[in-house]
């Protein structure tokens, strides 16, 4: 079955420690992001990867950071989490090409809450 | 700054009614426009693609574009309770990012 899958689905952490959420796809897909969604703000993307190594911010990519190691995973690291960093994160996925963003695959998305 | 707007509703409308949602966007350049559709803790998922002007019709929906004026909107007819959700715009500048409106909420009573 093809799908993007998160870990953890549910965080709660303290301010200042250091956590990661994983992103593996299978759908071997060079593109991939991450996003957060906020009540009024709508979905922004924070980084994106448009291959292995290959990697780029997004709208809103401070206090975040990733990498791109193997093709079918793309962490988000938060290196020193803060209270503003509380959101539910997607993850997403698509193949390269003109109409990519077509069969744009999200996970089911990680809740995080920063106290 | 790119902007995508939507009025964030609700937008309530009886069952077997038409729903008009509607997008304006700012980057004239843009090049590929969709809509996602998002029930209340789920992911997004994309219901609609588009990207000349005029109209697209896939089942009961409808998107139509007009980049002169830079606007998208949506038509659902014969709107279902089960249409009630989030839908959100999204247009594609040159390049690979994604820019998503805010969303709009739709509520269809039956």
């Amino acid at each position: 079955e093809a799908q993007v899958t998160q870990n953890p689905r549910y965080l709660i952490t303290v301010t200042g420690k250091k956590l990661t959420v994983t992103c593996s796809q299978n759908m071997n897909h060079e593109y991939m992001s991450w996003y957060r969604q906020d009540p009024g703000l709508g979905l922004r993307q924070i980084y994106y990867s448009m291959n292995v190594e290959v990697t780029d911010k997004g709208d809103v990519p401070e206090g975040y950071k990733v990498s791109r190691k193997e093709k079918r995973n793309f962490p988000l690291i938060l290196e020193s989490p803060s209270p503003n960093q509380t959101s539910l994160y997607f993850c997403a996925s698509s193949p390269q090409g003109l109409r990519s963003w077509e069969t744009q695959y999200f996970g089911p998305g990680t809740r995080l809450l920063v106290l | 700054q790119k902007e995508v707007e939507q009025n964030s509703g609700p937008l309530s409308v009886p069952e077997g009614a038409i729903a008009s949602l509607n997008c304006t966007y700012s980057d004239r350049v843009s090049q590929s426009f969709f809509w996602y559709r998002q029930y209340s803790g789920k992911s997004p998922e994309l219901i609609m693609s588009i990207y000349s002007n005029g109209d697209k019709e896939d089942g009961r929906f409808t998107a139509q574009l007009n980049k002169a004026s830079q606007y998208v909107s949506l038509l659902i007819r014969d709107s279902q309770p089960s249409d009630s959700a989030t839908y959100l715009c999204a247009v594609r500048e040159a390049g690979t990012a994604l820019i998503f409106g805010k969303g709009t909420t739709l509520s269809v009573s039956s």
